[in-house]
């Protein structure tokens, strides 16, 4: 069985500029969850979805937004980006219920210069 | 807002040993999960134990043992025998049973073991 695949592993964006990042789950998960990871702040939650509703959300601003389609996969976007975006950007996927396990993907490494 | 504290940044311990890493938490619900998990050097995280709140007993999963007291809000791992493949980053989370909360993981900030040969 596959396990959570994220896409780009690494990649260096300039201040002002977007990114997407994108995240596959296991076959079968209908939930993916995003965090951020800084050696600073640590593993903040930035959002959740279920069946391509956004269930839950962290405090971040609204320069970070999220989907998900129909067939599970998700992308996160941050626009604007400023250099302290740069982070480990880690999805999970899970089957959606609050026993359920998460499985993480090897994370997006996401450098602002 | 729930909060989890792992007051030990760093932490080693000799091969074959057994290492205690400690995990408070403050919450005012009665019904949510406490997880440990694991972050090696490749940075995929991986779930080592999970605990039901409203279960007494402590987890165990073979090397791997919690101590759970709910009234001090105190979730601590218990690695015995420790092998070189146990050194990685260790974070504990909470997650609510109820709500929106119940979809989302809070860490600590993670304890960095090292496995001495």
């Amino acid at each position: 069985k596959a396990g959570v695949t994220q896409t780009p592993r690494y990649l260096i964006k300039t201040r002002g500029q977007q990114v997407t990042l994108s995240c596959s789950p296991i076959s079968g998960h209908r939930s993916v969850s995003w965090y951020q990871q800084t050696p600073g702040q640590g593993l903040q939650f930035l959002f959740e979805y279920f069946s391509e509703t956004q269930r839950n959300k962290g405090n971040f601003p609204g320069r970070f937004s999220g989907r998900q389609f129909s067939n599970s996969r998700s992308e996160m976007n941050v626009s604007t980006l400023e250099l302290g975006d740069s982070a480990l950007y880690l999805c999970a996927s899970s089957l959606g219920h609050p026993t359920g396990e998460l499985f993480f993907g090897e994370g997006s490494r996401l450098t602002v210069l | 807002a729930q909060t989890v504290t792992q007051s030990q940044p760093e932490m080693s311990v000799q091969e074959a040993e057994t290492v205690t890493l400690s995990c408070t938490y403050d919450t005012s619900e009665s019904d949510y999960y406490l997880f440990w998990y694991k972050q090696p050097p490749s940075r995929q995280m991986i779930l080592v134990i999970r605990q039901e709140a409203y279960k007494q007993q402590n987890a165990t999963e073979n090397r791997f043992s919690v101590n759970f007291q709910k009234a001090a809000k105190s979730f601590s791992l218990k690695i015995s025998d420790s092998q070189l493949g146990d050194a990685a980053m260790y974070f504990c989370a909470y997650r609510s049973n109820s709500g929106a909360g119940s979809y989302q993981l809070t860490f600590g900030k993670g304890t960095k073991l090292s496995v001495i040969p």
